[in-house]
């Protein structure tokens, strides 16, 4: 298996932009999992699903963040506008049977946004 | 306070020393511990993964687990350049799927 998939791995855009990041999780897995991290909040968990529906969004820092995941090889995360305190590495993880551990979060490269 | 404490480093350390990694927690509902070896522009990926409490080895990494204390280890023997990365601690209790994460801390191992 290719393993998490994100794209782009890099994004500078404008504020007040919509950016749009996407994940491709490992096929088979039903859990996907959203995170953010930066130098001085760490890896944070933004929202996550499981068979494509959203369990938790506690997360996800405001209303110009939203997420969706349409099916179960597809998800994306949008912010709309963006602005330059959203600027982070953003992950996408997967989690589900056919892994060694059914538990365990399988990290994609992540999506490295800079909003200037 | 956060959840989970780690010291943020950076760890400079010569090459085949022994390595002491932890963290330190506050909610005494964890009970699955993880850590996680993240390379530079890297995701993380999952290096050790124990069940309550004592110690699992694997090769040059050993994880040790004291819940009374509410503190995680991770050591690594002979160290090699190889191991520069930041390492994270993560864990959950028995209910659901989220993972805490702990800060991580830089290590460098020298040549």
């Amino acid at each position: 298996d290719a393993g998490v998939i994100q794209s782009p791995r890099h994004e500078v855009t404008e504020m007040g932009q919509e950016v749009t990041l996407r994940c491709k999780p490992i096929s088979g897995h039903d859990y996907l999992f959203w995170y953010r991290q930066t130098m001085m909040r760490g890896l944070e968990l933004l929202i996550y699903f499981n068979n494509n529906v959203p369990i938790d969004d506690s997360g996800m820092p405001e209303d110009r963040f939203s997420a969706k995941m349409p099916n179960a090889s597809f998800s994306t995360l949008k912010i709309q506008p963006s602005e330059p305190r959203d600027s982070a590495v953003y992950f996408c993880a997967s989690q589900g049977p056919g892994a060694i551990r059914t538990d365990t979060q399988y990290f994609g490269p992540g999506t490295r946004l800079t909003v200037l | 306070q956060k959840e989970v404490e780690q010291d943020p480093g950076p760890l400079s350390v010569p090459e085949g020393a022994i390595v002491s990694l932890n963290c330190t927690y506050s909610n005494s509902a964890f009970q699955y511990f993880m850590w996680y070896r993240q390379y530079s522009r890297k995701g993380p990926e999952l290096l050790m993964y124990t069940y309550s409490s004592g110690n699992k080895e694997d090769g040059r990494f050993t994880a040790q687990v004291d819940k009374s204390s509410k503190y995680i280890s991770l050591f690594i023997r002979d160290s090699q350049p190889s191991d520069s990365a930041t390492y994270l601690c993560a864990m959950k209790g028995n209910a659901g799927n989220m993972l805490t994460f702990g800060g991580g801390t830089r290590l460098m191992v020298k040549p």
